[in-house]
């Protein structure tokens, strides 16, 4: 079936420095990626869609200089949390849908900010 | 605003009885519809889906029901194992599943030996 890889599972940084969050889907192509936050005892909140080799469309409310998302191409695309603060700790987690639909979701990343 | 509501936080059922998860949502325009099973710190799992256009669908254990005049779905899982037990989550799309998702906010479902 449909894989997708999300790296780092964890990752802890220092407030005010840049995080980078990978998703590579593995044995399809992944036309769109969809990323989402969740916060503790929150549903999952997507934060923006993009489709390969346009610019992301971010939902109300998440500011995209902040979220840098690139997909470059059919099998990658990355989230880049810049400059962030300890309310940007959350887990984060992708989902890209490719040619034949469904939505396949990555295991997560769980982002704490110090 | 929540679209998409899943009003019991937790759920305890006994091993082998029907388990009953439900799901309210309040946008019209939703016409695709899943269900996930999620353990901590893991991406969902996809368990079963449905279309606007039907009222049931049935994969193994798993039934989603949908009452598109009442805005809600059911999932069942019958019978209940212990290995069910997780947080399942309602979702929902427009634009026949092409969208990103809207989630409810889970239930835990307790399944007891």
């Amino acid at each position: 079936g449909a894989v997708v890889s999300q790296h780092p599972s964890r990752v802890i940084c220092k407030s005010g420095t840049s995080v980078k969050i990978e998703c590579r889907s593995l044995d399809f192509q992944a036309t769109t990626m969809f990323w989402y936050r969740q916060f503790p005892k929150q549903s999952l909140m997507l934060m923006a869609t993009s489709n390969e080799g346009s610019k992301a469309t971010y939902e109300q409310g998440v500011e995209k200089d902040k979220f840098l998302i690139n997909h470059a191409s059919l099998t990658l695309s990355t989230l880049t949390v810049t400059s962030a603060h300890p309310e940007d700790s959350s887990f984060y987690i992708c989902s890209a849908r490719g040619t034949v639909g469904g939505y396949t979701f990555g295991s997560g990343t769980r982002l704490t900010v110090v | 605003d929540q679209q998409v509501k899943q009003n019991s936080p937790s759920l305890s059922v006994q091993e082998g009885r029907i388990s009953i998860l439900n799901c309210d949502y309040t946008n019209s325009m939703f016409d695709y519809f899943l269900w996930y099973k999620k353990y901590p710190a893991e991406g969902p799992t996809f368990l079963i889906s449905i279309s606007s256009i039907k009222d049931k669908n049935e994969d193994g254990r798993f039934t989603v029901f949908l009452n598109k005049s009442a805005k809600h779905l059911s999932l069942h899982i019958v019978p209940s194992q212990p290995g069910d037990s997780a947080v399942y989550f309602c979702a929902a799309s427009a634009g026949g599943g092409a969208d990103g998702l809207t989630f409810g906010k889970g239930t835990h479902l307790i399944i007891q030996p």
